[in-house]
């Protein structure tokens, strides 16, 4: 079975521009989170979407939305990009919403730098 | 509010010697505890998981962890290091009925010849 993918692996924008990251979730999963690294901060939780509907959102400006469409299929979009935007943008997917007993596979990310 | 604390950034040992990973967590309900590699340029891969089954779980490439509600932590192990294994190591902790992780900091393991 194909893992978690994350187009594009490599993103360069200018400040003010806006960027759309996409994640293909592993076949017959249904939830999608979506986390951002960097190095003073860590790994943070942006949001989660199941089935078509946000369920959870992280400490994260409104410039940061994301969408899930009916194949599961998610993407975030970060609008009038900042230099602190530049991180590692990581894509979880996993069966249900369910917690624990569904493990959160994780893709490879999508490195995002904003000069 | 649940929250993970990783002791130290950076971890080296010997190719050989044991590995030993801290990681304490603080939760106000019984908490579901994980711990996840990064190789460089990599996204994150489960190691091991804990979820009340049982205290002590074994993960893949020789890792364990043992869950201590008493001292609140979830310490990562390996008898005996491999060059392989030099990586960023995270715990996680994931409470409630979502898929909202809170990962610790990270520690950078390093293994010497």
């Amino acid at each position: 079975k194909a893992g978690v993918t994350q187009t594009p692996r490599y993103l360069i924008k200018t400040r003010g521009q806006q960027v759309t990251l996409s994640c293909s979730p592993i076949s017959g999963h249904r939830s999608v989170s979506w986390y951002q690294q960097t190095p003073g901060q860590g790994l943070q939780f942006l949001f989660e979407y199941f089935s078509e509907t946000q369920r959870n959102k992280g400490n994260f400006p409104g410039r940061f939305s994301g969408r899930q469409f009916s194949n599961s299929r998610s993407e975030m979009n970060v609008s009038t990009l900042e230099l602190g935007d530049s991180a590692l943008y990581l894509c979880a997917s996993s069966v249900t919403s369910g917690g624990a007993a569904d493990t959160q596979y994780f893709g490879p990310g999508t490195r995002l730098t904003v000069l | 509010a649940q929250s993970v604390t990783q002791l130290g950034s950076h971890v080296s040992v010997s190719e050989g010697a044991l590995v030993l990973l801290r990681c304490n967590y603080s939760s106000s309900v019984p908490p579901y505890l994980f711990w996840y590699v990064q190789y460089p340029n990599q996204g994150l891969q489960l190691l091991l998981k804990y979820t009340s089954a049982a205290t002590l779980v074994k993960g893949i490439n020789g890792f364990e962890a043992e869950f201590k509600k008493s001292e609140t932590s979830f310490h990562l192990t390996k008898p005996s290091a491999h060059m392989s294994d030099a990586a960023e190591y995270f715990c996680a902790v994931l409470t409630g009925a979502n898929s909202k992780l809170t990962f610790g900091k990270g520690i950078t393991l390093s293994v010497r010849p």
